[in-house]
């Protein structure tokens, strides 16, 4: 199983908007609304930010949306903040009981 | 409140193998499964299989297949997961997660990570 992909890097300056992919395959990601995303800043444990592709767990502020397009999923950060910044990684049903996670994405905050 | 708490830091010689606990408490140990995540180095997350708690079915990363072994024990509420012939690439921090009760499908709570180091 591989992983998805993701870009390594993406960065925006504090208010703008981020968008985040991580592209599957249509065994996958493109198969199921099953994709969640983690933050995860250094030397933490990753947080879940998004679950089922665009539904974000409580406390989890609402500048979190998450969407899915046919193998690609995006998790997009609104009014960017200083406190974003960290490694986001998306993870996804895979079949067969299995899960593959993203490649990962380090965003930063100009 | 929910926790996990895992056991702690293990250096390792090529070849032994590393046996790590991860204690929940703060709900139903029974109701959720577990899987547990690695992370080496500077690199991302991979996930290395789920173990249900309720009866043992496990699956695990076709990648680690006959070297990893994911048990439970109900009555201490602890999960366990052995990594058996270590390799130098298997040094990374091991995360156990628990599954969610949302779809079942992603997780809401992990431990703090044990760093595992496989050196000779």
């Amino acid at each position: 199983q591989s992983a998805l992909t993701q870009p390594a890097s993406v960065s925006g300056s504090p208010g703008q908007s981020i968008t985040i992919s991580c592209t599957g395959t249509s065994s996958d990601v493109g198969s199921y609304n099953l994709v969640s995303w983690y933050q995860q800043h250094p030397g933490k444990a990753p947080k879940l930010v998004i679950y089922e592709g665009s539904k974000r767990p409580s406390g989890v502020s609402n500048r979190f949306s998450g969407s899915k397009s046919g193998n690609t999923a995006s998790l997009t950060i609104s009014g960017l903040q200083a406190e974003d910044e960290a490694d986001y990684y998306c993870y996804s049903y895979a079949g067969s009981n299995t899960y593959v996670f993203g490649t990962g994405t380090k965003v930063t905050v100009l | 409140q929910v926790q996990l708490v895992q056991s702690g830091t293990e250096v390792k010689k090529p070849g032994a193998s590393v046996k790590v606990s991860c204690k929940a408490s703060g709900y139903t140990f029974t109701s959720y499964d577990i899987s547990w995540v690695r992370q080496a180095p500077g690199q991302g997350l991979e996930w290395m299989g789920w173990i249900s708690a309720y009866n043992g079915n496990t699956n695990y990363a076709q990648n680690l297949q006959g070297r990893v072994t994911m048990t439970t024990d109900t009555s201490t509420s602890t999960a366990y997961m052995e990594l058996r012939s270590l390799r130098s690439d298997d040094t990374a921090v091991y995360y156990c997660a628990k599954i969610s009760g949302y779809s079942g499908n992603e997780f809401d709570y992990w431990g703090q990570g044990t760093p595992v180091t496989v050196s000779s």
